[in-house]
């Protein structure tokens, strides 16, 4: 059972933007970094967004992360439907002395 | 280039064992921690272990603590997960990661293709 909470599932149209929140406790999101993963299917999951709002190399900047108090929120702005996925919220979480994950949302493109 | 291919997955009855490998390339292998993250079929992922790059030390989730067991060969840059008294509900695709840093509560920057676990009679 995930202690970061996320929506199931959001849609959109293509060029629409997106937000998937994730939420937590003091014990992790609240003191910790978080990190964002794109899983597309059959694949391997891709680190997208780190310490709550920076992007590794060659991640465009359509993806986006912010953090506030328990809190934290992916945007995908212009989307398009190669971004049809699952995304993950991480972080560690300091009474578990566990790495955490979110119950994934699935993003669908209508 | 980071490079990460795990092994060692495959077909074993409950209470069997397992030992998973995860071959790294491509960074200084000492120099970051390591983790095992599983997906169950059509379920969200799993944190399962991680080893610390320095000291090996090492964490578990609950689910699995006293029955697997993570280390780490630096001079062979590979990662293992011994996997004792396996049950039903550890059938998952097991996935190699690299950590951002030495220490385990970095987050996992790459991942391997990962290799499947059935566990099942």
């Amino acid at each position: 059972q995930s202690v970061l909470t996320q929506p199931p599932s959001v849609s959109a149209a293509p060029g629409q933007k997106v937000t998937i929140s994730c939420s937590g406790s003091s014990s992790n999101i609240g003191n910790n970094y978080v990190s964002w993963y794109q899983q597309l299917p059959g694949t391997a999951p891709k680190l997208l967004i780190y310490e709550n709002n920076k992007r590794p190399s060659g991640i465009p900047d359509r993806f986006s992360g912010s953090k506030s108090g328990t809190s934290a929120t992916l945007g995908i702005t212009g989307l398009q439907t190669g971004d049809e996925a699952d995304y993950y919220c991480g972080t560690w979480d300091n009474s578990l002395s566990a790495r955490v994950f979110g119950t994934g949302t699935k993003v669908t493109v209508l | 280039e980071v490079q990460l291919v795990e092994s060692g997955g495959g077909l074993v009855q409950p209470g069997g064992s397992l030992r998973l490998s995860c071959a790294a390339s491509g960074f200084t292998f000492s120099s970051y921690a390591m983790s095992w993250v599983r997906q169950a079929p059509g379920k969200g992922l799993e944190w399962v272990s991680s080893i610390s790059g320095s000291d090996s030390s090492p964490h578990y989730a609950d689910p699995v603590k006293g029955r697997f067991t993570i280390s780490r060969d630096n001079s062979k840059n590979t990662l293992y997960l011994q996997m004792n008294s396996l049950r039903a509900d550890d059938t998952a695709v097991y996935y190699c990661a690299k950590n951002d840093l030495v220490v385990v509560a970095s987050h996992p920057d790459y991942w391997g293709q990962g290799t499947l676990v059935t566990v099942s009679s």
